[in-house]
């Protein structure tokens, strides 16, 4: 079925490295694409979205661009903080009335920054 | 804005008993998407509520069960608990059904089954 695949964690960097976090979906045609972070004992959050290809998602230095040739839609930043420490999640809109829902999640990436 | 809420936020309960959880959508939204968070089968999909109606559900066994009120406020509830059902249990409403609307998630119910 649909599938979103993002890199394996945990990813630990130093404040101030530049952040990739990797991300690829399957789907027959153009989902929105969507980055959620999850700060510890919370919920999650949306972190930025792109409705169609080519469009660059951005908010708070993060950035993801939709890239329908490679079905990937990468996260990015240039210079992470302690504070960015985090599970970041990658998702796809999901197929109408399908029993993924609305919303089909990668499996997450744990982000540690030190400091 | 208020955001999205929900009730309790943490809850043990044993094995064999039921349990129900609340989610109060951001005002104005009319759809409630319930989600199970486990660290080893991700995030999943439980079911979406729009207008009252259940819209789509997720491959869950029929203990896993919902509604959604008039005011947009939705439940959900499982039976007969087992060990496996420990999870944080997360609702997201939205304005519409569907997946292009965006998504807005409350903390979270902490589900400990004993």
């Amino acid at each position: 079925g649909d599938s979103v695949t993002q890199m394996e964690g945990p990813v630990t960097l130093s404040e101030e490295a530049f952040l990739t976090i990797n991300c690829t979906y399957t789907a027959t045609g153009y989902p929105s694409l969507f980055w959620y972070v999850q700060y510890p004992g919370e919920g999650l959050q949306l972190l930025l979205k792109a409705t169609k290809a080519d469009d660059k998602g951005s908010n708070k230095g993060f950035e993801a661009t939709y890239r329908k040739e490679t079905t990937s839609f990468h996260l990015e930043k240039g210079s992470v903080q302690v504070s960015d420490s985090a599970v970041y999640f990658c998702a796809r809109e999901g197929n109408y009335g399908g029993s993924q829902g609305n919303l089909i999640f990668g499996k997450g990436t744990k982000l540690s920054v030190k400091p | 804005k208020a955001g999205v809420t929900q009730t309790p936020r943490y809850l043990i309960k044993t094995r064999g008993q039921q349990v129900t959880l609340s989610c109060s959508p951001i005002s104005g939204h009319r759809s409630v998407s319930w989600y199970q968070q486990t660290p080893g089968q991700g995030l999943q999909f439980l079911f979406e509520y729009f207008s009252e109606t259940q819209r789509n559900k997720g491959n869950f066994p029929g203990r896993f069960s919902g509604r959604q009120f008039s005011n947009s406020r939705s439940e959900m509830n499982v039976s007969t608990l087992e060990l496996g059902d420990s999870a944080l249990y997360l609702c997201a409403s939205s304005r519409g059904p569907g997946g292009t609307d965006t998504q807005y998630f409350g903390p979270g119910t902490r589900l400990t089954v004993l």
